[in-house]
């Protein structure tokens, strides 16, 4: 079955902390997303990564850091510098074979205690 | 001026009508024109894109694009409960190949 998986479904984070997103595609897509999304407004690029070891900020990378060691992995950390948390965190591959279209896990949602 | 405009919505619609959903853009280096599906809670899932200026169609779904005037639109014939989503805009620039979203319109079809 190939798909994004992203976990966990929800995560808590409390203030000062460190918290890690998971994300996996068994897709071979070179490319790999984080997106944020907020009620009322479209997805928001955090970084995004084109091949393995390389990664690229987006849009809102403020307080967040990625990795990129795997092809199949892209981990996103939002760190404590990070002020406004809570959001619907979206993961996104693509391949670069002429079909750019990029495809979405089911998202975790980040609350913060 | 923002880079994507996307008419905000709600729609509420009955059953079997027709919806119609528009996004106008800016940027001329859109290159591919995409709609996604997202349900509550749920990542979006591509349902349709298109390169060229013209009308596309996939079953019950017909994707609209004007590059001249910078809008495209998503139409869904027969409207179904299960449409009932909010449908996101999508648009890859040439340069960079990065996505820019609309905001999305929530829409809901009433049985």
């Amino acid at each position: 079955d190939g798909g994004i998986t992203q976990s966990p479904k929800y995560l808590f984070r409390k203030e000062g902390q460190n918290v890690t997103l998971s994300c996996e595609q068994n897709l071979n897509h070179d490319a790999m997303y984080w997106y944020r999304q907020d009620p009322g407004q479209g997805l928001r690029l955090i970084y995004y990564s084109q091949i393995v070891n390389d990664f690229q900020k987006g849009d809102i990378a403020e307080g967040y850091s990625v990795s990129r060691e795997k092809k199949e992995s892209f981990p996103l950390t939002v760190t404590s510098a990070q002020k406004n948390p809570t959001a619907f965190y979206l993961c996104a591959s693509s391949s670069w074979t002429g079909d750019e279209t990029q495809y979405f896990g089911p998202g975790t949602r980040l609350l913060v205690l | 001026q923002k880079e994507v405009e996307q008419d905000p919505g709600p729609l509420s619609v009955p059953e079997g009508a027709i919806v119609s959903l528009n996004c106008t853009y800016s940027n001329s280096a859109f290159q591919y024109f995409m709609w996604y599906r997202q349900y509550s809670r749920k990542g979006p899932e591509l349902l349709m894109y298109t390169y060229s200026s013209g009308n596309k169609e996939d079953g019950r779904f017909t994707a609209q694009v004007d590059k001249s005037s910078k809008y495209i639109s998503l139409f869904i014939r027969d409207s179904q409960p299960s449409d009932s989503a909010t449908y996101l805009c999508a648009f890859l620039r040439s340069n960079d190949y990065k996505l820019s979203f609309g905001a999305g319109t929530t829409v809901t079809v009433r049985a």
